[in-house]
């Protein structure tokens, strides 16, 4: 069974920095990975999606990497904003396609 | 661009009662996808379809229902609501590439 996990489950990080959030999963048999962001209370949006033939795709201030051989994908987030406070889920789909398995998420704080 | 649009919002039921939570998308989507999220335990999967007519469990599929009459809608229904439902409620759906997720529908069980 995939098991998916994100460190840190908490970040506090002063306005400007650039970080990195990581994400581990236990079956390299995956059809993607994708990148979410979910701000309290509401749906989940979509930042970043890496098929598991690519090694990383960017977005604006967003860069996400995929190495399938070590069971690693980072989201990197260059330049981080007050904006950008919200939790990140990673979420893998399985190699039928069919369904995702989701991390436990990272909470981002970004002090002004 | 309405995307994935879940209905109602917020509802609360009292023990016993039953509801269906709508989802709807607009993107011709073959999949679509009912999960909860609860604190400490994250997202996870109630069930899922694959195309109109088709549905299929997930990983807490006990006590609800689903249907799939119509390729943009996909219905969860709870039979006999529980204090243990209580929770918020995601739709989504995708092809085999990015999924997109509804705003969420927040259920109390009292």
């Amino acid at each position: 069974k995939q098991e998916v996990t994100q460190i840190p489950a908490a970040l506090s990080v002063p306005e400007g920095e650039n970080l990195v959030l990581n994400c581990s999963f236990t079956d390299s048999a995956i059809y993607n990975l994708q990148w979410f962001r979910q701000d309290p209370g509401k749906g989940l949006t979509s930042l970043l999606l890496i098929q598991s033939s690519q090694r990383e795709q960017t977005s604006g201030r967003l860069n996400a990497s995929l190495d399938k051989s070590s069971g690693r994908s980072t989201l990197y987030i260059a330049a981080s904003q007050p904006g950008d406070s919200a939790t990140y889920l990673c979420a893998l789909r399985d190699n039928y396609g069919q369904n995702f398995v989701f991390g436990p998420g990272t909470r981002l704080s970004v002090l002004p | 661009n309405a995307g994935v649009t879940q209905t109602p919002k917020f509802r609360v039921l009292k023990t016993g009662q039953s509801m269906t939570l709508l989802c709807a998308q607009d993107m011709n989507h073959e999949y679509m996808y009912w999960y909860r999220q609860d604190p400490g335990m994250g997202l996870r999967l109630i069930h899922y379809s694959v195309g109109e007519g088709t549905t299929a469990k997930g990983e807490v599929p006990d006590g609800y229902n689903v249907s799939r009459l119509k390729k943009q809608n996909f219905l969860l229904g709870l039979e006999s609501a529980a204090p243990s439902q209580t929770s918020v409620y995601f739709c989504a759906s995708s092809h085999r590439t990015e999924a997109f997720f509804g705003q969420g529908t927040r259920l109390t069980v009292v």
